[in-house]
């Protein structure tokens, strides 16, 4: 299985600053055939199911606002939410669809601080 | 609007079989990957397996012995049975669809979650 692991565990940022949320997967994700890599990433609030925000490690899911962004490459990635606003308060989780059994990070909690 | 809803047993006994059904509304389920994923309490997620609407699956190793799921095309649902349940299935059951377009495979459906316990 490809384990994948994000860091920091939680992060406190302020509003209108910039949250940055690594993943760092056991073996590379990048398929070389056709140089992508198979990362996505998910938003989960409290109480809902996760909500798709980004895939091919830097795609962002259609009406996911801008100021999410994704990047990295091979077994490092990022996620960036540039300017945080409260409603981004939530648990991040990236996930590998590089091959079966897909795999998850164990989460970072982002907070408000 | 697709929407996906689980339903079944929030309560189930340890050594018995946990069934869920997640119940498709808005689209058919054919031509789709189907898959069930859990949440322990205040923990990460776990993929357990997928259906194709053919009927063909994939499941988690990790829990490949005791995983069953079907569809039923007829009634636009699929369902996961999982046998020899112990404390350490509670968790909150989700069902979602895959979206598979180009190579990618993510979820960009999912069902509310149901909460499962098992306890005596």
């Amino acid at each position: 299985d490809i384990v994948m692991t994000q860091s920091p565990d939680s992060l406190a940022v302020s509003l209108g600053e910039r949250a940055t949320i690594n993943c760092k997967s056991s073996q590379s994700v990048l398929y070389s055939s056709n140089n992508k890599n198979y990362l996505a990433w998910y938003q989960q609030k409290p109480g809902q199911p996760p909500n798709l925000l980004i895939y091919w490690a830097s795609t962002r899911e259609s009406g996911v606002p801008d100021r999410f962004s994704g990047s990295g490459s091979g077994t490092d990635f990022t996620l960036t939410i540039s300017s945080l606003q409260a409603e981004d308060a939530a648990v991040y989780y990236c996930q590998q669809y590089y091959s079966t059994p897909y795999t998850f990070g164990q989460g970072t909690k982002l907070e408000i601080k | 609007q697709v929407q996906l809803q689980e339903s079944g047993p929030g309560l189930v006994k340890p050594s018995e079989t946990l069934s869920l059904t997640c119940t498709v509304s808005g689209d058919s389920i054919s031509n789709y990957y189907w898959s069930w994923i859990r949440q322990p309490p205040g923990k990460g997620l776990e993929w357990m397996g997928y259906i194709y609407s053919s009927g063909s699956t994939n499941y988690n190793p990790s829990l490949k012995s005791r995983v069953t799921i079907s569809v039923d095309t007829s009634k636009n649902h699929f369902s996961l049975q999982l046998s020899s349940v112990t404390a350490a299935d509670t968790a909150v059951y989700y069902c979602a669809r895959e979206r598979r377009a180009g190579g990618y495979v993510v979820f960009d459906y999912w069902g509310q979650g149901t909460l499962v316990t098992v306890s005596s």
